[in-house]
């Protein structure tokens, strides 16, 4: 069965960091790409980042790039999201999100979420 | 403002059938197969059809899909209350090198 369990939420002041980390289980972690998406409070989806089973393609909404970074460690089945300069309208649920084998954008499973709220 | 639009609700009754529009642009939707999403209240998304019309196992055939040109529809017969939940279009966008979303639409059932 596959598993997708985030991690590393909380509160963080607004210009702080953060790391979020997705354990996975049930399936060959590096055969799959993996995405981050997001959910404001009350608003809909938000794609943030995808990387390639291997590690070595990256893929960033404008609105992240340059300060975060997702990264994986197959040897760990871990997935992560280093979150720097965050701001207000970064507070979000954040899911981790598997793809379908061969596709970067059919997410079939995904985690329950990490809440992450940027405030003072 | 999303890259898809999606109407922002809809409403049916038990066992009347509705559909869901998703427009988009050559870059997404005109050149990448579309996703579906269903979201019930207070859960992770769930996938619900994949390139244009195929159905995850587990999916009930109740919930079908069809793209044309640059826009796609979802449609759900047989409307049962359980399917009340907001429904998410997505494809990948060869513009902006990433996934796109719609707004979301919120099914109602009366």
């Amino acid at each position: 069965e596959v598993q997708l369990l985030e991690s590393g939420g909380g509160l963080v002041q607004p210009g702080g960091s953060l790391r979020l980390s997705c354990a996975a289980s049930g399936f060959t972690f590096s055969s799959y790409a993996m995405s981050w998406v997001r959910q404001a409070p009350g608003r809909g989806l938000e794609w943030v980042s995808t990387l390639n089973g291997g590690g070595g393609s990256t893929y960033y909404a404008d609105s992240v790039k340059g300060r975060f970074t997702i990264s994986r460690d197959n040897s760990k089945n871990t997935l992560y999201l280093q979150m720097n300069s965050l701001r207000a309208d970064d507070t979000a649920i954040y899911y981790c999100a598997k793809a379908l084998a061969g596709s970067y954008s059919r997410l079939d499973y995904w985690g329950q979420g990490t809440l992450v709220t940027v405030a003072s | 403002q999303s890259v898809l639009t999606q109407p922002p609700s809809a409403s049916g009754t038990p066992g009347q059938r509705v559909t869901f529009s998703c427009s988009g642009s050559s870059s997404n939707i005109g050149s990448n197969t579309v996703i579906w999403y269903q979201q019930l209240p207070g859960t992770a998304p769930k996938l619900l059809i994949y390139s244009n019309n195929q159905r995850p196992s587990g999916v009930p055939d109740r919930f079908s899909g069809s793209k044309s040109g640059t826009s796609a529809s979802l449609a759900i017969s047989g409307l049962q209350s359980e399917d009340e939940a907001d429904y998410y279009c997505s494809a990948w966008d060869d513009s902006l090198n990433g996934l796109v979303f719609g707004g979301g639409t919120k099914l109602t059932v009366l």
